[in-house]
Order: C-alpha cells, then sequence, then structure tokens
C-alpha cells in the first residue's frame, strides 16, 4: 500500500518552460522529502519540509500541510534538470519514510 | 573523502547463495537504513539502525538480516538469495531523527539468478 502519490508519472517538457510536480500523501506528517535520481541511479536530497515553502536556485517546493499535498517547481527547465523526482514523507509515528514511485521528467533541448 | 559508500556496486549470484552488501558512511550518522528499489514501486525500507547494535524492521524485511556492530558500517544480508530479491539496493543515513534528510549511497544493482 503506498501512502504517497505522485502526479504525473512522466512529464515532458520544452527547455525554458516551467514545470510542477505534484505529490499527495493520506496520513499526517512530520516532513515531506523531495529527492531527484538521475540516470546514473544516484540519490540526491533536494529538500526536506515540514511547512512553508523551501527555495534553491531554480527549485521551489511548498507544502500545505492541511491539504497533505506538496508540489515542486522548476523554473525555466533545463535539459540537465532530466531525472526522476521522489516525493517521501515521514508520518507522526513511526521512524521510517514512505516513498513516492516518483515522476520522470524530460526537458528537451 | 567523507560520504557514505557502498560496496560492490554490481553482484550477480546464483539462488540459494548468501550474499552481503555492504555500506559505509563517514559522518558518523546516527541512523542508517536499507532501501530496495524496484520497477513500479517506490524505495521500499528493508530494515534501520538508530545507532550500533539498534536495528529494527521496515517495510520487507523477510530474507534479510542486518547487523551494526559500528557506527560507520550497516551491511545487509541475504542468507538465501531468490528471484524475487533482485533489485536495487540503496544505503541512506541521517543525522539524527530530529534532522530526517537523508543522504544516499550510490546502489548496488543485484541481480539473482
Amino acid at each position: 500500500k503506498n501512502e504517497v502519490e505522485q502526479s504525473p508519472q512522466n512529464l515532458t517538457a520544452q527547455e525554458g518552460e516551467f514545470i510542477t510536480i505534484n505529490c499527495s500523501y493520506s496520513v499526517g506528517i512530520s516532513a515531506l522529502h523531495w529527492l531527484q535520481q538521475h540516470p546514473g541511479g544516484g540519490i540526491v536530497s533536494l529538500f526536506m519540509l515540514s511547512s512553508g515553502k523551501k527555495k534553491h536556485g531554480r527549485l521551489i517546493a511548498t507544502i500545505n500541510i492541511q491539504e497533505k499535498h506538496s508540489s515542486l517547481h522548476i523554473t525555466a527547465s533545463h535539459p540537465r534538470d532530466s531525472a526522476v523526482y521522489i516525493c517521501a514523507v515521514r508520518p507522526n509515528t513511526g521512524n521510517q519514510f514512505y516513498f513516492g514511485t516518483g515522476t520522470s521528467l524530460t526537458v528537451i533541448p | 573523502d567523507a560520504g557514505i559508500t557502498q560496496s560492490p556496486r554490481y553482484k550477480i549470484t546464483e539462488t540459494g547463495r548468501q550474499v552481503t552488501l555492504m555500506c559505509h558512511q563517514t559522518w558518523s550518522h546516527s541512523y542508517m537504513f536499507w532501501y530496495r528499489q524496484d520497477l513500479g514501486h517506490g524505495l521500499r525500507l528493508i530494515y534501520y539502525s538508530a545507532a550500533a547494535d539498534i536495528t529494527d524492521k521496515g517495510e520487507v524485511p523477510d530474507g534479510y538480516v542486518v547487523s551494526r556492530s559500528k557506527t560507520e558500517n550497516f551491511p545487509l544480508t541475504l542468507e538465501s538469495a531468490t528471484r524475487s530479491q533482485t533489485s536495487v539496493y540503496f544505503c541512506a543515513s541521517s543525522g539524527t531523527v530530529s534532522s530526517y534528510e537523508q543522504y544516499f549511497g550510490p546502489g548496488t544493482r543485484l541481480t539473482v539468478t
């Protein structure tokens, strides 16, 4: 049972487009984690959120705790942004994260 | 270099063999985790450890054994490998529960024939 749903599953964009990836979850959480996985397989942490909004370069992550929803935005997308973006949530109880199946993003030059 | 490493990076083994995947981190992080990643599934937690000599089951622990005698090492053993354990395995670590952020190793691609 996957408590984390991501949409879309696959996304193709033209270079320069604004991109939004969504993550919805069903339980109360203490933290939400956005990760990036490049085609080579390595997984990199992008953001850890418990409320509000965070920005790093062209990436912005927001979370609405009441609606159990988070979004990851990429402004001025670039082919090097092509990767799988993964959302993970840490429920209020327990010590583990639950992961979405990822959104595969391809940015075309 | 500081970081989290896994070995081997690729492994092919036969059904019924014992296999050990190694994970080593140089940050002295308290928490360490083992995940498997399969098509159609998100990363799934196999086992985790809150400190040396403290381990606990995750979502999919059957067929796996872990130990943590030293803070920096967290080996994962498949006692009798099965084809269903063909997967990519990721080790991760995080400093404290309150920090939450996890840092991942490069992964081990395991094929069981």
